[in-house]
C-alpha cells in the first residue's frame, strides 16, 4: 500500500524561527493534506493543496506540492510556543477517497 | 460550533464488554470516515460511508467491529468483545462528496482493561 515518509521525526526551535519538514510518498498523489494535532485532541487541517508546483499561505504557514507529485513541504516561520504539536501530512490513495497518513514530525518550541 | 462533534470523549472499559461511539458530521457533509490512532502513529483508516451507504472497508476493521450511519446524519461504531489491542483514539471525519479535505472530530480515547 501507500506509504507516507515524513521528516525530521521531532524537532526542537526556539521561539521565532523557521521551520522546514516535508513529507514523500512512495507513489504519486493528487492532493497533499497537512494537519497539526495536540495531545488529546484530533487533527487540525492547516492547509490543503490540490496541483503540482502550487504553494499555498495560510498565515505563517506556507505549504507547496512537489512537482514530481511525490512530495510536500510545509514551513511555519517565526515559530511561537502555540506551534506546539504534531503535524502530518495525508493524502487520499489511488482510487480512493480514505486518507493516508504520515507517522508525524513533533514540534517543540523554546521560549 | 459547527464541527464534527463525537461522544463520548473518553471511555474505559473492560476486556470483553461492548462499547458504542456516537460522531455527528458537519451538516452539511455527505462523507463519514472512521480512524483509529495509536500511540506515535498518524490515523489509520477503518471505513467510509457516502450518506447512509458504507462503501469502504479497512482490513483493520474485523468482525467485532460494526459501523452504521442511518439517514445518512450521524454515525455510530460498536466494538464488540473488546480487547486490550483496541485501546485507541477512534476519529471521526466528514467532507462534502467531491473534496478530499476532510474536518475531524476530538476523537473518543478508549481504553480497555
Amino acid at each position: 500500500g501507500q506509504q507516507l515518509n515524513q521528516s525530521p521525526q521531532s524537532m526542537f526551535i526556539q521561539e521565532g524561527e523557521d521551520v522546514s519538514m516535508n513529507c514523500t510518498s512512495s507513489s504519486i498523489f493528487n492532493t497533499w493534506l497537512w494537519y497539526k494535532q495536540d495531545p488529546g485532541e484530533g487533527p487540525v487541517l492547516l492547509i490543503a493543496l490540490y496541483k503540482a508546483g502550487e504553494l499555498t499561505s495560510n498565515g505563517r504557514l506556507t505549504a507547496q506540492f512537489g512537482i514530481t507529485r511525490k512530495d510536500s513541504f510545509l514551513n511555519i516561520s517565526a515559530s511561537i510556543p502555540s506551534d506546539v504539536g504534531i503535524y502530518f501530512c495525508a493524502g487520499p490513495g489511488a482510487g480512493s477517497y480514505q486518507l493516508t497518513f504520515g507517522k508525524g514530525t513533533k514540534l517543540s518550541v523554546i521560549p | 460550533d459547527t464541527g464534527v462533534s463525537q461522544d463520548p470523549r473518553h471511555k474505559i472499559t473492560k476486556r470483553g464488554q461492548n462499547v458504542t461511539f456516537r460522531c455527528d458530521p458537519i451538516s452539511e457533509h455527505n462523507r463519514l470516515y472512521w480512524y483509529r490512532q495509536t500511540l506515535g502513529q498518524g490515523p489509520e483508516f477503518l471505513t467510509y460511508f457516502q450518506n447512509e451507504a458504507q462503501l469502504e472497508k479497512s482490513r483493520l476493521l474485523s468482525d467485532r467491529f460494526s459501523a452504521e450511519r442511518p439517514k445518512g446524519s450521524f454515525s455510530t461504531l460498536e466494538i464488540q468483545r473488546t480487547e486490550q489491542g483496541d485501546s485507541a483514539m477512534y476519529l471521526c471525519a466528514s467532507s462534502l462528496e467531491v473534496e478530499s479535505e476532510a474536518f475531524f472530530g476530538q476523537g473518543t480515547r478508549l481504553t480497555v482493561v
